[in-house]
Order: structure tokens, then sequence, then C-alpha cells
């Protein structure tokens, strides 16, 4: 069965500290794995997919098939990235391309000044 | 102004008693999904649509109900079968790369 797991409910880190947000999936298939963001009384947003391999607000997450991992990485916290991050894994459903996504249960990040 | 408008923002609802949250959009997108957040607990998937006139139950459908007459409109009913609907509910549309669109969301608040 296909599962999202962020071992960490809340994670806290000083500004300028390295952070890194911890995914993990489950799923028989070819992953397509997103890191999902919510600032506060904001609405959620896409953050990265690992499919374009880019960085965004300087986060960069790396797919490792072996590990079964999609952890979100970022060198030097900042107090604006303060926000709750979800990873999100993409299934296909038979007859259609744009199928579901299971959501991890979320990571609170805390980054203070 | 393009995007996803649900309505209405907070919604209060006497046990026993079924109540209907809209969700709208103007992107041209052809999926649309209902999620249910708690805290804790993450996103859950409800009901999603893939066309019109077509949806599929998600995760935690028992209790709740949907339609999707038209390619804008993908509302969500929820019945008093659903035995803990207090609860924040966000729509969600998708385009064709998968990305996922969402509105402001709903928080209902079972008296």
């Amino acid at each position: 069965a296909q599962r999202v797991t962020q071992p960490e409910k809340l994670l806290s880190v000083f500004k300028g500290a390295p952070v890194e947000l911890k995914c993990n999936y489950s799923y028989s298939g070819s992953p397509e794995l997103f890191w999902y963001v919510q600032y506060s009384r904001q609405r959620l947003q896409l953050l990265l997919r690992h499919i374009s391999r880019e960085s965004i607000k300087g986060f960069t997450a790396d797919l490792n098939k072996g590990e079964t991992s999609f952890h979100l990485k970022k060198p030097f916290a900042q107090e604006e990235d303060s926000a709750m991050y979800y990873c999100a894994l993409r299934t296909a459903d038979r007859g259609s391309t744009l199928g579901r996504l299971y959501f991890g249960r979320g990571t609170q990040l805390t980054v203070w000044p | 102004d393009g995007g996803i408008t649900q309505s209405p923002k907070y919604l209060f609802r006497k046990e026993g008693q079924n109540v209907t949250l809209s969700c709208e959009q103007n992107l041209n997108h052809d999926a649309m999904y209902w999620y249910r957040q708690d805290p804790g607990q993450g996103l859950r998937l409800i009901y999603y649509s893939q066309i019109v006139n077509d949806f599929q139950k998600g995760d935690i459908a028992e209790g709740y109900s949907v339609s999707r007459e038209k390619k804008e409109s993908f509302p969500l009913t929820v019945t008093s079968a659903q035995k803990n609907p207090t609860a924040f509910y966000l729509c969600a549309t998708a385009r064709g790369t998968g990305e996922l669109f969402f509105g402001e969301g709903s928080r209902l608040t079972v008296l």
C-alpha cells in the first residue's frame, strides 16, 4: 500500500542553521514526489517536485529510490521558512494521468531568530 | 481573478444536519479533490473527480457525498452519517502536470 511518512511532527532550528525535513515513502510503482508548504494564513502550495530537480527558495530535495526517501534540505534556514511542510506521493490511476496524491502528516518547521 | 473559491469559510452545524461545502474553480482544470485536514493527521482524501459526471472515493469517503455536474464545481456534502465532521476541509484542482492548487479551506464545527 502507498504510504508517506514524515517522522518529525515538529522541527526547530536557529536562523542560519541547516535544516532537513525527512520524508520516506512506500510505493511499488514509479514514484513521483512533491513537497507542499503552508505558511501562516496562506493556502497550501507546491514548493517543489522531484521531476524538476530545481531549487526553490533555497530548498532542494533528492529522490533516493534505494532508501525510498525524499528529504527536503536547506543549508541556511531563514525565519520566513517557518511553516508546515507536507511531503506527497503521486500515484497513477488506471485510465488517468492525473492520479491522486498521498500526503504525509506534515512537519511544522520553526526557525528562531 | 483566477483561482479556487471555497465557501463558506466558517460553518457551524447542529448534530444530525447535513451541510454542503462549495468549491468553484475557473482554472479550467479537469481534476478536483476534497481533502480533510486534521492536526497531526495531515491531509486525507475524501473524494476526487477526474472528469465531469464521474468521481471516486478516497480514503475516508464514509459520511460524505459529492457531485460533479459542471467542470467548475465540485460540492461536498457532509451528512449526518459522518461521525466526526468537525474539521478543516480543503478543495483542490489539478492540471496535467499533477500539481495541486488549493482553496483557502472551510472550517466546519459541529455543535
